[in-house]
Order: structure tokens, then C-alpha cells, then sequence
């Protein structure tokens, strides 16, 4: 089936710091979405995006948290700074329409120390 | 907000028999029930969904049930194989296509 691709697969950052993950979607879709899998926990929705804009954020969505997609390139989930809670796996997803399958990404694996 | 509920968090089955996993959701508003299966490592793959303008829908061995006066529908996995032993992960979509899941199923299917 349609293959979305994260980079990376895991991450290692000290507390504070900054990170970017980057999601490379299906060619042709043009809705994106992050979803948080804390471990052993139930995987949560944290934002989607379309046409450059961010269309519905959880509660999850902190203010340290932000998507863009410039020119096309990847599709990224910037947190800045990073907090300990941070810790989690972060899945990318992405579907052609408000109304279609989403396919997902095999996981970001970070870990906030 | 919606809430989706997976009631087995386990299963086992023997080879050739059938598993049934359920899921309850809360939303009415919510129209579309996709399932996602997760093998170990891997990421989730879509295997099957049902919109609620249908109670019923078949893909080969599988089967998704919907009734929604319950808020209930589930994923019936007939004459079971090894290979489909995975996590399940049910959910409903509300607005803006905001997928909403359950907490997983393990399914071991035993030779």
C-alpha cells in the first residue's frame, strides 16, 4: 500500500533542546497529521494540516509545538524546547482527502531525558 | 470529545477459528470506523474500514460489523492464520478526519 516515511527512527535529546521530525507523505495527498503513542498508552491525535495551515490541534498541541511543510518538502513537527513528558512515539500520517483512509508512518521514537 | 473503548486488550485463537474484537465510541457525530493492524516494529497498516451509512462490510476474511443505535461495531478475522497475529487498533473519525483509537488488541493466533 501508499508508503509514508519518518525520519528518524529514534532520537536522543537532553531536555530543552530542540528537535525536528520530519515525515515524507504519500506523493499525492494533501492532509497531514501527528499522532502521540506514549508507551503502553492509547495513540492520540495531535494535529492536521492542509494547504499551509494547521486545521484542528488537541490539547496536546502545546504552545512548544509547531507543523510546517514548505514547498512541498518534508512535513515537519518541531518542538522547541523539549520537556521530559515529550518522551514518546510520534507518528505521521497522511490521507487525500478530509474523508479518506490516513496511511501512517512507521514512528519517531524520542526520548527526552 | 469522542472516547473509543477496545474491550479485549488480549486474545488468543487457534488456527482456522474465528476472532472478534469490539469496540464501543461515544461521538453519535462520528461516521467512519477504520481498523489498523501493527505488527512487531512495524507501523500501522490500514486493513478495513465501515462508514455509518452501512452495518455491514466484507474484505475476504475479514468482516467489520457497525450498529450504531449501540455506538458498538467490531472486526471479525474468520479461518484465522498465524500471520495474523498483530495488535488491532480500532477508531472513529470525527471532524476534520481526526482518527480516534482504542487502546489495542493483541491477537495471538496459535498453530
Amino acid at each position: 500500500g501508499p508508503k509514508v516515511l519518518q525520519i528518524p527512527s529514534h532520537q536522543i535529546i537532553d531536555m530543552g533542546q530542540m528537535v525536528t521530525l520530519n515525515c515524507d507523505p504519500v506523493s499525492n495527498h494533501l492532509y497531514f497529521y501527528w499522532y502521540k503513542q506514549i508507551l503502553g498508552q492509547q495513540m492520540e491525535f495531535l494535529v492536521n494540516f492542509y494547504n499551509g495551515k494547521v486545521m484542528e490541534k488537541s490539547k496536546l498541541f502545546k504552545d512548544q509545538f509547531s507543523v510546517e511543510r514548505p514547498d512541498g518538502s518534508y512535513f515537519t513537527l518541531k518542538i522547541q524546547p523539549t520537556a521530559l513528558e515529550d518522551s514518546a512515539v510520534y507518528f505521521c500520517a497522511s490521507s487525500w482527502s478530509k474523508e479518506d483512509t490516513q496511511y501512517f508512518g512507521p514512528g519517531t521514537r524520542l526520548l527526552v531525558l | 470529545g469522542e472516547k473509543v473503548e477496545q474491550h479485549e486488550s488480549t486474545l488468543s485463537v487457534r488456527e482456522g477459528d474465528s476472532a472478534v474484537i469490539n469496540c464501543t465510541y461515544t461521538d453519535t457525530a462520528s461516521s467512519y470506523f477504520p481498523w489498523y493492524k501493527q505488527e512487531a516494529g512495524k507501523s500501522l497498516h490500514f486493513v478495513i474500514d465501515i462508514r455509518s451509512n452501512v452495518d455491514r462490510k466484507q474484505s475476504q476474511r475479514l468482516i467489520v460489523l457497525l450498529d450504531k443505535k449501540a455506538k458498538r461495531f467490531s472486526l471479525h478475522i474468520t479461518a484465522t492464520q498465524p500471520e495474523d497475529s498483530a495488535i488491532y487498533f480500532c477508531a472513529a473519525v470525527s471532524n476534520y478526519n481526526v482518527l480516534y483509537f482504542g487502546s489495542g488488541t493483541k491477537l495471538t493466533v496459535e498453530p
